[in-house]
């Protein structure tokens, strides 16, 4: 069954400061990934797709995409309070009618 | 206004109980999910419909019926309720399956079983 593995579980960065998250697919027919962010209490949103190789920016947020690794990161530079939330990584193969998520990395802005 | 609504936000119930969770969505999507997510697990998908027929069901409980009634409804039974089925309820839905279209979640409906 496919999974998505994220690391570090939890991560504690200073307000200002560069947040590097991690996501791994372990079946080589996904094609598709997604980055959520979910606050706490809240619902996941999501905050940015990509879906070729290489690397997509989108304000404070830089996606990077290795397809022949199936890895994916986040990069949040510029790390403001209102950015901690548990962000989910999700991946879904071509052929699938489902989004398989890892379990999520924590992350707390610190002032 | 939240284009995906579910009811209701919390609920109580007893084990052994029966419950319905309620989702509607206009966004105009013809893709609704459900997902849960509680303390021991991540968000773990369960059911997927695409224009009211099944698409994929990884729920291994028959105690978990989906029921769609029209396109932009999926609503989901349990039956028989235990402890264990204390979670976080998400209806999700999209524009078309998964494969390159973004899923817009609710904002879910928390059941507790005692």
């Amino acid at each position: 069954q496919q999974k998505v593995q994220q690391s570090p579980e939890s991560l504690i960065v200073p307000e200002g400061g560069m947040a590097s998250l991690n996501c791994t697919s372990s079946d080589r027919n996904v094609d598709y990934f997604w980055w959520y962010r979910q606050h706490s209490g809240k619902s996941p949103k999501m905050l940015m797709s990509i879906f070729s190789n290489g690397e997509k920016e989108e304000g404070r947020f830089t996606v990077h995409l290795n397809k022949a690794s199936l890895h994916t990161s986040l990069h949040i530079r510029d790390s403001q309070p209102s950015d901690s939330a548990l962000y989910l990584c999700a991946a879904s193969p071509p052929s699938f009618s489902k989004l398989v998520f890892g379990q999520g990395t924590s992350l707390s802005v610190v002032p | 206004d939240p284009k995906i609504i579910q009811k209701p936000k919390y609920l109580v119930a007893v084990t052994g109980s029966e419950k319905i969770l309620i989702c509607e969505q206009y966004l105009g999507h013809n893709a609704m999910y459900w997902y849960r997510q509680s303390a021991k697990k991540p968000l773990e998908f369960m059911f997927s419909y695409s224009y009211q027929k099944l698409m994929d069901n990884q729920t291994a409980s028959s105690r978990f019926q989906p029921q769609s009634s029209k396109k932009n409804h999926l609503d989901l039974q349990i039956t028989a309720l235990k402890p264990d089925d204390s979670a976080t309820y998400f209806c999700a839905s999209s524009q078309g399956t998964p494969s390159g279209n973004t899923l817009y979640f609710g904002e879910g409906s928390r059941l507790i079983v005692v």
